[in-house]
């Protein structure tokens, strides 16, 4: 159990369009998501924190307005990228912890590779 | 604040060998430790984690790592690589208190037959 699906895995997009990328826990329920960036032989920096029902907690530097998180059900969460640009371009990943479950256990989704022309 | 650091960008090591994936760390508490493991376009795959008891924490596939409080350390071993073993494996730590985890910039393990 416990497995996190991300819809789609991979995306191109002209840029100025808007991509939404989905988050989903498939056989648990999710308190929390996490959205991770990871650029090219580097590590994942965490965007932002997401508990269901609430506003999403950024971290410092990360734009609210440009990358929209929505985590309307214990079981989906989304990633909204705003008008897209190629510095966008990156491998966005998604974990969830389980609503009841081991605190410290973070389970990851496959990841969705972001390409902006 | 808390920090992860994995010293070497690549490691080598021959099937069959013994190998060590290094980790240090810097809280202000006590460190919640987490090994991950990620294939190439994939998303982390957890291998073990230390939050309190046995220093020698074992994992999947075979691995372990020890905690070692005293050098702020988190290594992550196996007795016998395997060609599969080859990926790039992410240290990551949470501070008590905190719900974020912070990860290490990975290391490669390249395990040659």
């Amino acid at each position: 159990g416990a497995v996190v699906s991300q819809h789609p895995s991979r995306v191109i997009c002209k840029s100025g369009t808007s991509v939404k990328i989905e988050c989903r826990s498939l056989d648990f329920q999710a308190t929390t998501m996490f959205w991770y960036r990871q650029f090219p032989k580097q590590s994942l920096m965490l965007m932002a924190t997401s508990n269901e029902g609430s506003k999403a907690t950024y971290e410092q530097g990360v734009e609210k307005d440009k990358f929209l998180i929505n985590h309307a059900s214990l079981t989906l969460s989304t990633l909204t990228v705003t008008s897209a640009h190629p510095e966008d371009s990156s491998f966005y990943i998604c974990s969830a912890r389980k609503l009841a479950g081991d605190y410290n256990e973070q389970f990851f989704g496959p990841g969705t590779r972001l390409t902006v022309l | 604040a808390q920090s992860v650091a994995q010293p070497e960008d690549q490691v080598n090591v021959a099937e069959g060998n013994p190998l060590t994936v290094k980790c240090t760390y810097s809280v202000s508490g006590n460190p919640y430790l987490f090994w991950y493991v990620q294939y190439p376009n994939r998303g982390l795959q957890f291998l073990l984690k230390y939050i309190t008891g046995d220093n020698l924490v074992k994992g999947s596939y075979g691995f372990e790592a020890e905690f070692n409080k005293s050098q702020t350390s988190f290594h992550l071993k196996k007795p016998s690589a395997l060609v599969s073993d080859s990926a790039l494996y992410f240290c990551a730590v949470r501070d008590l208190g905190f719900q974020k985890l912070v990860f290490g910039t990975g290391t490669r393990l390249l395990v040659s037959p």
